[in-house]
């Protein structure tokens, strides 16, 4: 089992939709977890930071956490085509593990 | 400031060649990573190092070394470049044990 899961996708909607985006782990120490964006061609760039259980909203944006499940969320609401993109969740103690990422296209 | 720098963009080697990927970064800091992207496969983890002089081993080192001998500096090394290390590679930065780190723009490498 990878420590951590992601659906590769590809996932594409219309704009305006919302987006559901989705990881599950199984290493229990992790504590910190992030969503990071990588457009084509580019580095991966910071997205969302939360730490432990709960939910974090940042404009269209909301990452849920939830350790007992050890799954994390992302949501993206009223999708634009700029949103397209690959999504790459990632989570750490000491370490940092990443997932594969999701590849993400809207669709105007 | 430019954040995190990373040259060439591109590459060709022939196998058994060698090469340095370069990376440098203006933030101060401490932290600097390089990973290997392949398709399906996310971000792993070749090499890190917590500071000028201290370099430790990731997920994936075998084929690579590298050296920190200033803060701004993190020069990625192949000896004897094979076709399974054709990828993408980023060098990141980060302040110590932050989760947010700073990817460069990559470079693509192809070894035939």
């Amino acid at each position: 089992q990878k420590e951590v899961e992601q659906d590769p996708g590809p996932l594409s909607v219309p704009e305006g939709a919302i987006v559901s985006l989705n990881c599950t782990y199984s290493n229990s120490a992790f504590q910190y977890f992030m969503w990071y964006r990588q457009y084509s061609r580019k580095g991966p760039e910071l997205l969302m930071y939360t730490y432990s259980s709960g939910n974090k909203e940042d404009g269209r944006f909301t990452a849920q956490v939830d350790k007992s499940s050890k799954y994390i969320s992302l949501f993206i609401r009223d999708s634009q085509p700029s949103d397209s993109a690959t999504y790459l969740c990632a989570m750490k103690d000491n370490d940092m593990r990443f997932g594969a990422g999701t590849r993400l296209t809207v669709k105007p | 400031n430019a954040g995190v720098t990373q040259t060439p963009k591109f590459r060709i080697l022939k196998i058994g060649q060698s090469m340095t990927l370069q990376c440098a970064q203006d933030m101060n800091h401490n932290y600097m990573y390089w990973y290997r992207q392949d398709p399906g496969m996310g971000l792993k983890l070749i090499y890190y190092s917590v500071g000028a002089g201290i370099t430790d081993k990731g997920e994936v080192p075998n084929g690579y070394n590298v050296s920190r001998s200033t803060t701004e500096d993190f020069p990625l090394r192949l000896e004897l470049a094979a076709p399974s290390q054709t990828s993408v590679y980023f060098c990141a930065s980060s302040y110590p044990l932050s989760g947010e780190q700073f990817f460069g723009p990559g470079t693509r490498l192809t070894v035939l």
